[in-house]
């Protein structure tokens, strides 16, 4: 069964110190991998995809890079309003536009 | 501005009372998918349409039905059927091409009175 698992379920952060936030699949036939950031009663916004391993995407304190088993959201110096959950989405071939999201990671950032 | 609107924000439901969540899209998208999402559990598919007047289930279907009359609006029912409705639903669309992300509404949070 193709599975994504995130980890840590949940991280705590002083401001300004960098971590990574993980993304392991098993799927087979990678179509595509998303990250999405969702803010308490609110519905999930992309961030990025990745298509290939060795390929990556910025977006100010966020680096997200893609191998053949897993993803990683590195985040630099955050800041409190980086304070969310992180979701991890997988598109694998043949599954039309479908999409396999894992659990999420809940990470907090204190000021 | 194009995006996607779901209504209610909340909404409250009656044993053997059947509610229906609206989801609205203006990003001209042929795809629109509805989630279920849970406490500490990942987004679970409930159906999902590629094109207007043709759905498919997802994988946690029993208890719901969908409608898609029109490209813009994909309307969930939740049924007297579904024994556990309480959660936060969440309606997407996409182009319905393999690498193109899925785009989110807000959600509507339905509660058991």
């Amino acid at each position: 069964e193709d599975q994504v698992t995130q980890s840590p379920e949940a991280l705590r952060l002083q401001e300004g110190e960098s971590s990574s936030l993980n993304c392991s699949y098993t799927v087979s036939g990678l179509r595509g991998l998303f990250w999405y950031r969702q803010d308490p009663g609110k519905g999930p916004e992309f961030l990025f995809t990745l298509y290939s391993a060795g390929e990556e995407k910025e977006k100010e304190r966020l680096k997200a890079t893609l191998t053949k088993k897993e993803s990683f959201l590195h985040i630099t110096a955050p800041k409190p309003e980086d304070s969310a959950t992180y979701l991890c989405a997988v598109r694998y071939t043949g599954a039309n536009s479908k999409l396999t999201f894992g659990k999420g990671i809940t990470l907090s950032v204190r000021p | 501005d194009g995006g996607i609107t779901q209504s209610p924000k909340y909404l409250f439901r009656k044993e053997g009372q059947n509610v229906t969540l609206s989801c609205e899209q203006n990003l001209n998208h042929d795809a629109m998918y509805w989630y279920r999402q849970d406490p500490g559990q990942g987004l679970r598919l409930i159906y999902y349409s590629q094109i207007v007047n043709d759905f498919q289930k997802g994988d946690i279907a029993e208890g719901y039905s969908v409608s898609r009359e029109k490209k813009e609006s994909f309307p969930l029912t939740v049924t007297s059927a579904q024994k556990n409705p309480t959660a936060f639903y969440l309606c997407a669309s996409s182009s319905g091409q393999a690498d193109q992300p899925q785009h989110f509404g807000d959600g509507t949070r339905l509660s058991i009175l």
